[in-house]
């Protein structure tokens, strides 16, 4: 079955600083991740997929996810950090093929300070 | 584009009685949709996947004649909690895939179900 894990609860970062938010997963076949941001009372809002090719994956607000099929991560990133990019992210898969429901990890919560 | 609405964005509601949550793609057509529930500070769980014409695909353990699902459109799905209990206070997400798209799922804003 597929599985996400989100080993971090919260990441702490300062602002300007780089982040990274961890993710693993388990599938069987070719993974098809994801990672969304949810804010407070908020939906989900799409930042970036993994589906094939490049392994470095950019996405929206300059996010960026590194897909390493060997040690099965796909870990989000950002250069610099931003106060408003504080809120919960989520890493998900494809439970089966592109565009099956999604399996979603626990969620991190990223709090970056002034 | 690819934005997807839910309608009530909360409600409140009396034990016993039941609530409808709708679920739209304003701007593409959605073959399928998929309906999650958020309890807080917590993840996403998938309770059914709602195809346009069939019925929906019940994940296990949700009840099916509690939670009823209707895809009648290719931009509208509902989600109808049946005799409500306090239990089922919740946050209800929808998404929406594109067909356009592979693999995205674009999701709805949310609706807060509180039952008293």
């Amino acid at each position: 079955a597929q599985s996400v894990a989100q080993p971090e609860d919260q990441v702490n970062v300062a602002e300007g600083n780089p982040l990274t938010v961890k993710c693993t997963y388990s599938v069987s076949g070719n993974p098809y991740l994801f990672w969304y941001v949810q804010y407070p009372n908020r939906g989900l809002q799409f930042l970036l997929k993994y589906i094939t090719g490049d392994n470095l994956v950019k996405g929206s607000y300059g996010f960026e996810a590194e897909f390493n099929k060997s040690q099965t991560s796909f870990h989000l990133k950002k250069p610099s950090a931003l106060v408003s990019d504080s809120a919960l992210y989520f890493c998900a898969v494809s439970r089966g093929q592109a565009g099956t429901a999604l399996i979603f990890g626990k969620g991190t919560t990223l709090s970056v300070s002034s | 584009g690819a934005v997807v609405s839910q309608h009530p964005s909360w409600v409140i509601c009396k034990s016993g009685t039941s609530v409808k949550i709708e679920c739209r793609s304003l701007d593409f057509q959605a073959t399928t949709m998929f309906w999650y529930r958020q309890f807080p500070k917590q993840s996403l769980m998938l309770m059914a996947t709602s195809n346009e014409g069939s019925k929906a695909t019940y994940e296990q353990g949700v009840e099916k004649d509690k939670f009823l699902i209707n895809h009648a459109s290719l931009t509208l799905s509902t989600l109808t909690v049946t005799s409500a209990h306090p239990e089922d206070s919740s946050f209800y997400i929808c998404s929406a895939r594109s067909p356009d798209r592979l693999g995205e799922q674009y999701f709805g804003p949310g609706t807060r179900l509180t039952v008293t």
